[in-house]
Formats: structure tokens, sequence, C-alpha cells
């Protein structure tokens, strides 16, 4: 069964800061992963995919994820925060033979001035 | 292109009634998805519907059931509501034609905030 577990919660950090959210996965198969951000009282947008063409991705707004087998780990960084970056974020990996996509239980990013 | 739409956006009901929300894809996506985000929960899957067959379930109760009109368009019924059901409900779509190794994206309305008091 396919599976994600966001290793935090909560992170803070400071603007101009490096942000790095923490994601592990469970998966029988080959995995499709995603990063998506959900802005208080919004929808959830993605902010990048991986599906096994390249182990480093790249998403909107500076964000970026590698997909480590090894580690089975698919991890958010961005050199550097900004206030807009405030909001919860989801690790998510899809099922194999469905399009259900299969949430983690968010982290919440807060950045202070 | 317009994103997802979802209609209403807040809706408050009592215990025991019942509700319809509805949800509008991304012009030319034929798959329509699901979810309920609770505080205590998270994310869970509810349904998709791909070309008006429901393909997929969740593990929810059939007071929750959903439909698809020939136009892609979506809506789901929850009958005798609880108090539990409070949540926010999520609508996705997808062009719907994935493979087991290229999966579609999923993109995400605004959801409808239901309150049954």
């Amino acid at each position: 069964a396919q599976s994600v577990t966001q290793l935090d919660s909560h992170v803070s950090v400071s603007e101009g800061t490096p942000v790095l959210l923490r994601c592990n996965y469970s998966s029988s198969y080959s995995p499709s992963l995603f990063w998506y951000v959900q802005h208080p009282n919004k929808g959830l947008q993605l902010l990048l995919k991986y599906t096994s063409a390249a182990t480093l991705v790249k998403g909107i707004n500076g964000f970026e994820a590698e997909f480590k087998k090894s580690e089975t780990s698919f991890h958010l960084t961005k050199p550097s925060a900004h206030m807009s970056d405030a909001a919860e974020y989801f690790c998510v990996v899809s099922s194999p033979k469905t399009d259900k996509l299969i949430f983690g239980t968010g982290t919440r990013l807060q950045v202070f001035p | 292109k317009a994103g997802v739409t979802q209609t209403p956006r807040y809706l408050i009901k009592t215990r025991g009634q019942q509700v319809t929300l509805s949800c509008s894809p991304i012009s030319g996506h034929r798959s329509v998805s699901w979810y309920q985000q609770t505080p205590g929960q998270g994310l869970q899957f509810l349904f998709e519907y791909f070309s008006e067959t429901q393909r997929n379930k969740g593990n929810f109760p059939g007071r929750f059931s959903g439909r698809q009109f020939s136009n892609s368009r979506s809506e789901m019924n929850v009958s005798t509501l609880e108090l539990g059901d409070s949540a926010l409900y999520l609508c996705a779509s997808s062009l719907g034609g994935g493979t087991a190794k290229i999966k579609e994206t999923q993109y995400f309305g605004p959801g409808t905030r239901l309150l049954v008091l």
C-alpha cells in the first residue's frame, strides 16, 4: 500500500533563510509523488510533481524536491523563504492503479520577518 | 482557461438534512475526484468519476454519493447529515487518461466549506 509521512507538523523559518520540508514515502511500485500547497481558506495548488523522469524536480515559486529511492524520501526545499510562502504543504503519493491521491498529514510553514 | 469551480462556497445545515455540492471541472477534463478535509482526519479521498461513471471509491459510508453529467460537471450528495460531516469538500479535475506509470496532475477547486449544526 502507498503512504507518505511528513516528518514535521510545523516548521518555522526567518524570511530569507532556507526551507526544508521532509517527506518519506512507502510504495511497492515506482511512485508518482507530488507536493501541494494550501494557503488559508484556499484550495490546493500543485507545486511540483515527480514521475520518474528526473530525480530533481523543479516547481513553481522557487521550490524543488529531490526523489531519493535509497532513502524513500521526497523532501521539499527552497533556498530563500518569502513571507508569502507561509501556508500548509502536503506531500502526496498517487495510487498506482487509480487516480486516487493519498495525502500526508501536512506541514505548516511559518515565515517570520 | 478557467479553473475548477465549486458551488456553493459555504453551507450551513442541520443534522439529518441532506446537501448537494457542485463542481465544474477545467474545460476538457473528464475526471473529477472529491476529497474531504477535516482537522482530525486530514485529506481523504471520497470518489472519482470519469465519463459519467464512478471509477474509484474511498472508504466512506453510503450516505456519501455522487454523479457526473455528460459535460463532466459533478455533484456530490450527503444525506442524513451528521456533525462529523462538517468539513471542507474539495473537488479536483484532470484529463483522466493517466496510466499507472504516468499520473496526470489533478487541479483543485477552492472547496465548499460545510458546517453541520
